[in-house]
């Protein structure tokens, strides 16, 4: 079974709009960590924002949020005020501790932001 | 600043030829990662290493062999290179702390021809 899906590939938004984009997760761990990176056309791998299984309020970091919850194992990143540069992939990544703090990526969402 | 820094960024190399694609951190972080991106996929782990001396297979090992004598370096080797190798790779690194993620290189593109 698949530990992170992402089931969006790509998803278009209109500059100035939030955007959520799907993450749900598979794990028997109670302690486990969910992660957020961006991949610009660059290719470069960014980290934007982390969960922990144990943290009761969603992580913000600015434009960015989590929308963590826990019972449908699910952690959509939301994108507030969408920016021509959030043109990307967003790939959602889980680190559980019963695998030695091994990271499993989801295959990724293409975002385009439309002027 | 130059945190996970993977050499050489761009590389082509004929079919049947070996390379060593380089990887350094300087963050002293325990643990280190190859992975693979082919075109409009995700990432897949090649090898990773939890510290010096000890290394192990990721989801997609044949082809390649791995090395970690020191905290900072973990070089991934190619041997006799094949066309299905051609791909984007990134090294990244982390503490082994639960709620640190990875950091990771620029990746290095490479075709084989």
């Amino acid at each position: 079974a698949q530990k992170i899906t992402q089931t969006q590939p790509g998803m278009f938004v209109q500059e100035k709009e939030a955007v959520t984009l799907d993450c749900t997760y598979d794990t028997s761990d109670q302690s486990y960590g969910l992660f957020w990176y961006k991949q610009p056309s660059s290719g470069e791998m960014i980290f934007l924002i982390y969960q922990g299984s144990y943290d009761e309020q969603n992580a913000t970091e600015g434009r960015y949020s989590l929308n963590f919850q826990k019972a449908r194992k699910s952690a959509n990143l939301v994108i507030s005020a969408s920016q021509l540069g959030d043109s990307a992939m967003y790939f959602c990544a889980m680190r559980e501790s019963n695998t030695g703090n091994q990271f499993y990526f989801g295959t990724g969402t293409s975002l385009t932001v439309i002027p | 600043n130059a945190g996970v820094t993977q050499t050489p960024k761009f590389r082509i190399l004929k079919i049947g030829q070996s390379m060593t694609l380089q990887c350094a951190q300087d963050m002293n972080h325990n643990y280190m990662y190859w992975y693979r991106q082919d075109p409009g996929m995700g990432l897949k782990l090649i090898y990773y290493s939890v510290g010096a001396g000890i290394t192990d297979k990721g989801e997609v090992p044949n082809g390649y062999n791995v090395s970690r004598s020191t905290t900072e370096d973990f070089p991934l080797r190619l041997e006799l290179a094949a066309p299905s190798q051609t791909s984007v790779y990134f090294c990244a690194s982390s503490y082994q702390v639960l709620n640190q993620p990875q950091h990771f290189g620029d990746g290095t593109r490479l075709s084989i021809l």
